[in-house]
């Protein structure tokens, strides 16, 4: 079985912060990475993938990889009101995407 | 920007009944998925298809559910008999080109099994 294990949230931050959201995963041989945003009632939406070791920028968010600790993250900058949502994290292996169960991110205004 | 699309956004049945979940993947990726996630809970792999065929499958997808691409653009879901834990949202999903890469989703069907 697969894991992929998330910091439990909820996560609060004052608008304008750094958001920080944290995840592992358990299969040494996974290649590829998505953080994915669930605003409630509404399917996943991708904003970020990470094929290779380190970073990977892509407007205020940045992805981290370190394939050694089994770790990913997911920095989100300048954080706005309307970055409030749960982040997915997705790691791919064998036909499949195996999630996360989530964190939830609240910016307060 | 092309999008997966889905239909019905809610369904609602009866236990026992059989329901058909349509998708229409974007039209020149070659992989396709479903996906659930009951509420409050995490999203879950059902299938996943490729060249007509099942490319892998999870312990949820037992012989009560099976997948059908029957023209170029469609893929469904089918549930024979319902069951009431059935209830969850159902996502399709479809990747271009290599497995390894980025899914799509689609909105998601609501599925309520009265």
């Amino acid at each position: 079985q697969k894991e992929v294990e998330q910091n439990s949230g909820p996560l609060s931050v004052p608008e304008g912060a750094i958001a920080s959201l944290n995840c592992t995963y358990s299969d040494r041989g996974s290649q590829s990475f998505f953080w994915y945003r669930q605003y409630s009632g509404k399917s996943p939406e991708l904003i970020m993938f990470i094929y290779s070791n380190g970073d990977k920028e892509d407007g205020r968010f940045t992805a981290q990889l370190n394939k050694a600790s089994q770790y990913v993250s997911l920095l989100i900058r300048d954080s706005q009101p309307s970055d409030s949502a749960t982040y997915l994290c997705a790691v791919n292996g064998d036909y499949k995407l195996s999630f996360g169960a989530g964190t939830t991110v609240t910016v307060r205004a | 920007e092309p999008e997966v699309t889905q239909t019905p956004s809610h369904q609602v049945t009866q236990m026992g009944q059989e329901v058909i979940l349509r998708c229409v993947p974007i039209s020149n990726h070659l992989y396709f998925y479903w996906y659930r996630q009951i509420l409050g809970q995490k999203v879950e792999f059902l299938v996943s298809f490729y060249n007509n065929e099942i490319s892998e499958k999870s312990e949820i997808f037992d012989d009560q559910f099976s997948v059908e691409r029957p023209d170029g653009s469609n893929f469904t879901l089918k549930i024979r008999s319902t069951k009431l834990e059935d209830s969850a949202m159902y996502f399709c999903a479809s990747t271009p080109g290599a497995r390894e890469r980025e899914q799509f989703f689609g909105p998601g069907t609501r599925l309520t099994v009265l």
